[in-house]
């Protein structure tokens, strides 16, 4: 059975500086792997999704990720941060299933400190 | 954004009482989820449907049932609401692969409603 280990439930970062949201997934066959966003009192945002075309993907808002296959890792980052990217992140994997429902990590909570 | 709505968005109800959550998607996807949500444990899938009349339970569909009577329509049903399922709750819809290879939409994607927050006094 796959499974999603989020290593940080809360980062503080400042305005400006980089952002590092780890993630650490378990799968017996390859992955498909996705980051949401959910703003505060909000709804799931899809920010970036790998399905195995490209080890590094590019999302929205200037975040991207990288897949590392032999470190099952797959961290998000942000070179820059900005204040509206204070929220909840979750870290996601696919079943190798027919049903194919996702399994979520338990969530990174980001802090943007002015 | 898919089109996906939740109804109702807020509710509030007493402990015993039946309550339903409706799911409704203008994208005429096959597959459709109930996730609920909680402090800590991100989403949990509650149950699915791969089609009218077909549904299958998920990891947490201990006092929940649910219908699909229509594609648009997938209905979690809470038939004696408890202090423990305040929670909110997510549907999201899924592509089938043969969808997927026309959109080029990403595999097992699934796209999710706006939720429904639910208090159980």
């Amino acid at each position: 059975a796959q499974s999603v280990t989020q290593l940080d439930s809360h980062v503080s970062v400042s305005e400006g500086t980089p952002v590092l949201l780890r993630c650490n997934y378990s799968s017996s066959y390859s992955p498909s792997l996705f980051w949401y966003v959910q703003h505060p009192n909000k709804g799931l945002q899809l920010l970036l999704k790998y399905t195995s075309a490209a080890t590094l993907v590019k999302g929205i808002n200037g975040f991207e990720a990288e897949f590392k296959k032999s470190e099952t890792s797959f961290h998000l980052t942000k070179p820059s941060a900005h204040m509206s990217d204070a929220a909840e992140y979750f870290c996601v994997v696919s079943e190798d299933t027919g049903r194919r429902a996702l399994t979520f990590g338990s969530g990174t909570r980001l802090q943007v400190q002015p | 954004d898919a089109g996906i709505t939740q109804s109702p968005r807020h509710k509030v109800t007493e402990t015993g009482t039946p309550v339903t959550l409706r799911c409704h998607q203008t994208e005429n996807h096959r597959y459709m989820y109930w996730y609920r949500q909680d402090p800590g444990h991100g989403l949990r899938l509650i149950h699915y449907s791969y089609g009218v009349k077909d549904t299958d339970k998920g990891e947490v569909s201990d006092g929940y049932s649910v219908s699909r009577s229509k594609t648009e329509d997938f209905l979690l049903t809470l038939e004696s609401a408890t202090s423990s399922q305040t929670s909110v709750y997510f549907c999201a819809i899924r592509e089938t692969e043969v969808e997927v290879g026309r959109s080029g939409g990403a595999p097992h994607e699934q796209f999710f409603g706006p939720g429904t927050r639910l208090t159980v006094l």
